[in-house]
């Protein structure tokens, strides 16, 4: 089955610098790759997802990019701010087939210094 | 997206005992999940709640254990049965209206078995 490795597993920048974080995936069946915030005691919320048939995906200052070939995946935060800590998980899936569930990552403890 | 609805927010329980876990959804979703998440730690999907069928469970986790109900597009239940303090996590439902839209999830219920 799928397996996604997230790195690093913590992460402390300034603020209004940038934060990357890396993923693999073993599966080369998934084609839908989403990221997740989630923080302290609620729910985790998509901040951006990228299909396989797309190399680069922005929404103001997040930005994933995607290299099938390689199996690697990455979410990059720009200018960041103090309420972007929080935990970052990136994840996989197969969609538009029977194995459509979402394989997570171990997660990204981001804190951002003031 | 559509908003899930879970209940009980958390609980404490006795071991030996099952508590059972509902997620209402506020519009049809075709798919719906349920995950482990333990205290900063990734989310382990349990399985896949499948409409009118038996659900489809993931490598560790069997039916006897945490049986699965779906009768219908906006409902599901999760029990976890004959619980110890191992139990004690995060359990969370999530749904997706279809292949082309994001998953969500319910607010996660806090278990704790003592």
């Amino acid at each position: 089955g799928e397996n996604v490795e997230q790195h690093p597993s913590t992460l402390s920048v300034q603020e209004g610098d940038s934060a990357v974080i890396k993923c693999t995936y073993s599966d080369s069946a998934s084609n839908y790759f989403p990221w997740y915030k989630q923080e302290l005691g609620k729910r985790p919320q998509l901040i951006i997802d990228i299909r396989s048939n797309v190399g680069e995906k922005k929404d103001q200052r997040i930005a994933v990019t995607l290299n099938k070939t390689a199996k690697h995946f990455s979410l990059h935060i720009t200018e960041t701010q103090p309420e972007d800590s929080a935990v970052y998980f990136c994840a996989a899936s197969q969609r538009g087939s029977s194995a459509s569930k979402i394989i997570f990552g171990s997660g990204t403890r981001l804190s951002i210094r003031p | 997206s559509a908003v899930i609805s879970q209940k009980p927010s958390r609980d404490i329980c006795q071991r030996g005992t099952s508590l059972t876990i509902q997620c209402q959804v506020d519009s049809q979703v075709t798919m719906m999940f349920w995950y482990r998440q333990q205290p900063g730690q990734s989310l382990t999907l349990i399985a896949t709640a499948n409409q009118g069928s038996e659900a489809t469970y993931e490598s560790g986790f069997v039916i006897d254990k945490f049986p699965i109900s779906r009768p219908n597009l906006t409902f599901s239940t999760l029990t976890v049965s004959n619980m110890s303090p191992e139990d004690s996590s995060i359990y969370l439902c999530s749904g997706e209206e279809n292949e082309n839209t994001e998953a969500f999830f319910g607010q996660g219920t806090r278990l704790t078995v003592v």
